[in-house]
């Protein structure tokens, strides 16, 4: 199975908000609500933000939000604040006893 | 302290093994199935290998089946993954993962190690 795909990078300024977008198939995406989202911050272990598509863990700012429409699931992140400049994956459980990640997304905060 | 400490990477020859240990801490290991994640140089995060809270089922990535073999000992509270026939591609950080206690299995990865670095090279 093919990687979920995710825009390279985003940017955005302070205080602004942001949206980043993975795109599976009906296979996977599309079928469980199992989409999650890790942050990433250089030498740092992931970071799980986002799970079962829309829930977030306890202790994750509530300026973190995820949806999700057929087979694309997304990430919302409002009220920019320059220590959300990180790497974003997000992933999927697979159909297939399996999970796929998407290739991240580098986020720039200007 | 609730951690994943990896631990047994290196440099291998193209052909070799290795095998990894990630040892945890802090909760109940068997209670939670586990993961192992790999990300390449430059790359992103791709899934290996998961295993049951039990040890009774596994399931590997297209990549690495009939090569690598996850494995785990809840009375040492650790887990392993076997390395054979290693190639070039699986060059790596080998990240150990522990999945969130849920209604649901591959839900997602709510605790990671800090990794162990996998070099394959001649």
């Amino acid at each position: 199975q093919s990687a979920l795909t995710q825009p390279a990078s985003v940017s955005g300024s302070p205080g602004q908000s942001i949206t980043i977008s993975c795109t599976g198939t009906s296979r996977d995406v599309g079928s469980y609500n199992l989409v999650s989202w890790y942050q990433r911050h250089p030498g740092k272990a992931p970071k799980v933000m986002i799970y079962e598509d829309t829930k977030r863990p306890s202790g994750v700012s509530n300026r973190f939000s995820a949806s999700k429409s057929a087979n694309t699931a997304s990430l919302t992140i409002s009220g920019l604040q320059a220590e959300d400049e990180a790497d974003y994956y997000c992933s999927s459980y697979g159909g297939n006893n399996n999970v796929i990640f998407g290739g991240g997304t580098k986020l720039t905060v200007l | 302290e609730v951690q994943l400490v990896e631990s047994g990477g290196g440099l291998v020859q193209p052909g070799g093994s290795l095998r990894l240990s990630c040892a945890a801490s802090g909760f109940t290991f068997s209670s939670h199935w586990m993961h192992w994640v790999r990300q390449s140089p430059g790359k992103g995060l791709v899934w290996v290998s998961q295993i049951k809270s039990d040890g009774s089922g596994t399931n590997y990535a297209d990549s690495v089946k009939g090569r690598f073999s996850i494995s785990r000992d809840n009375a040492k509270n650790t887990l392993y993954l076997q390395m054979n026939s290693l190639r070039a591609e699986d060059t790596a950080v080998y990240y150990c993962a522990r999945e969130i206690y849920s209604d649901y299995n591959f839900d997602a990865l709510d605790m990671w190690g800090q990794g162990t670095m996998v070099t394959v090279s001649s």
